[in-house]
This record gives C-alpha cells, sequence and structure tokens, in this order.
C-alpha cells in the first residue's frame, strides 16, 4: 500500500518560515491534501489539491508537489499556527485514502 | 453552515459491537460521499471507511474490513458505522468527514468535533 512520510517534528521561531515536508513514491503524480490539528480539536483543511487554500485560510499557507515531495509552507509563522499537520492522498491502486504520519510544529 | 455531529461513542468489551451515528445539516446530504476518520490517543488520523451520495458504492480500509460497516440514511441525513468484533486497538476518537463532491478529488472539507470509542474488559 501507499506510504507517506513525514518528519515527526518541526520547530520554528515567530515570524519566521516552517516547512513541511510529505514524502511518497511518485506523490508529484497524485494531489496532495493538508490538514491542521490544533490540540484537542477536529482537523481542519488547509490546503487541498497541492496548493489550493480553502475560503478563509490565511495566504500564509501555501503548498507545493514535485517528484517525490510534497510540501506545505508557512509563512510568518504565529503562535496559533503551532498544531500536528497532516498530508493526504488518496490512493487509485488499493482505492482507499492515506494519511502522513502527522508532523508538529512548535512555535517557540 | 455544514454541521457534523458524531454520537454513539461509548465503552465497550473486545469483540463487542457499537453503531455509531452523523446526524447533518447544512448541505444536501445525499449528493456527497460521506467517510469515518479515526484518531487513536495520541496518534495520527487514519481512514476508515467512505460511502458515495447514493450509498451504491462503499470503501473500506483493511484494517477493519469484514468488521465495520458504513452505511446512510439520506431521508434523515444520518452516516452509520456498525463496528462489530471490537479489539483494543479499535480505541479512538471516530470523525464522520465530508468529502467535497461526490465525484473529483477525494479529501476532506467538513469534519465533525469526534466520539470517543473505548473497547476495554
Amino acid at each position: 500500500s501507499y506510504v507517506l512520510t513525514q518528519p515527526p517534528s518541526v520547530s520554528v521561531a515567530p515570524g519566521q518560515t516552517a516547512t513541511v515536508t510529505c514524502g511518497g513514491n511518485n506523490v508529484g503524480r497524485k494531489s496532495v491534501h493538508w490538514y491542521q490539528q490544533r490540540p484537542g480539536q477536529a482537523p481542519m483543511l488547509v490546503v487541498y489539491d497541492d496548493s489550493v487554500r480553502p475560503s478563509g485560510i490565511p495566504d500564509r499557507f501555501s503548498g507545493s508537489n514535485s517528484g517525490d515531495t510534497a510540501t506545505l509552507t508557512v509563512t510568518r509563522v504565529e503562535a496559533g499556527d503551532e498544531a500536528d499537520y497532516y498530508c493526504q492522498v488518496w490512493d487509485t491502486s488499493t482505492n482507499s485514502v492515506v494519511f502522513g504520519g502527522g508532523t508538529k510544529l512548535t512555535v517557540l | 453552515e455544514v454541521q457534523l455531529l458524531e454520537s454513539g461513542g461509548a465503552l465497550a468489551q473486545p469483540g463487542g459491537s457499537l453503531r455509531l451515528s452523523c446526524t447533518t445539516s447544512g448541505f444536501t446530504f445525499s449528493t456527497y460521499t460521506m467517510n469515518w476518520v479515526r484518531q487513536a490517543p495520541g496518534k495520527g488520523l487514519e481512514w476508515v471507511s467512505g460511502i458515495s451520495g447514493s450509498g451504491g458504492t462503499t470503501y473500506t480500509a483493511g484494517s477493519v474490513k469484514g468488521r465495520f460497516t458504513i452505511s446512510r440514511d439520506n431521508s434523515k441525513n444520518t452516516l452509520y458505522l456498525q463496528m462489530n468484533g471490537l479489539r483494543a486497538e479499535d480505541t479512538a476518537v471516530y470523525y464522520c468527514a465530508k468529502k467535497p463532491s461526490n465525484t473529483g478529488e477525494y479529501y476532506f472539507d467538513s469534519w465533525g468535533q469526534g466520539t470517543l470509542v473505548t473497547v476495554s474488559s
């Protein structure tokens, strides 16, 4: 089955740029979606179709996808961005949803 | 406004059964693919199952296939998950999640707040 690999943690100072990666075999050929989950809350969609932001998501959040790596970038990081971030794809070989293991973003 | 409200979570015995419900409002329920996603304590997200708007197509993760059954009642705007043969590793918060359309890319644009299922003797 398809596997998505994320770093367990990323740390960044306020105002700096955070980069969360999501690795998978030829993931650039798939559409990647990203979710933010703050402590004690349900997940929330922050980027879909590699790089599209849903209504209401700040333009500080952006996504890209090429080759074997998809990336979520958060610029001008704020304390409120501290959360777990998950990437997700649809695996056509098994007709199933695949999530990455999640990355905890810590704002120093 | 889209609202998803899960219920039915409880403490269950290993080998036991539970039925989860997700009551919805704010959108035309019958035209959207709906899903269950779970999260074990302190762990990541795991997709469980999905069902098309008509109910005619279902998808289920291998980890629960043969034990869990997804269904829906479009007259009641409600999604269900019948969970049989429960195991300790099924302990998790179960979220109801809406796919943005019945076709197109598979992701989730709305989530409920979740219901906790604990499997323990």
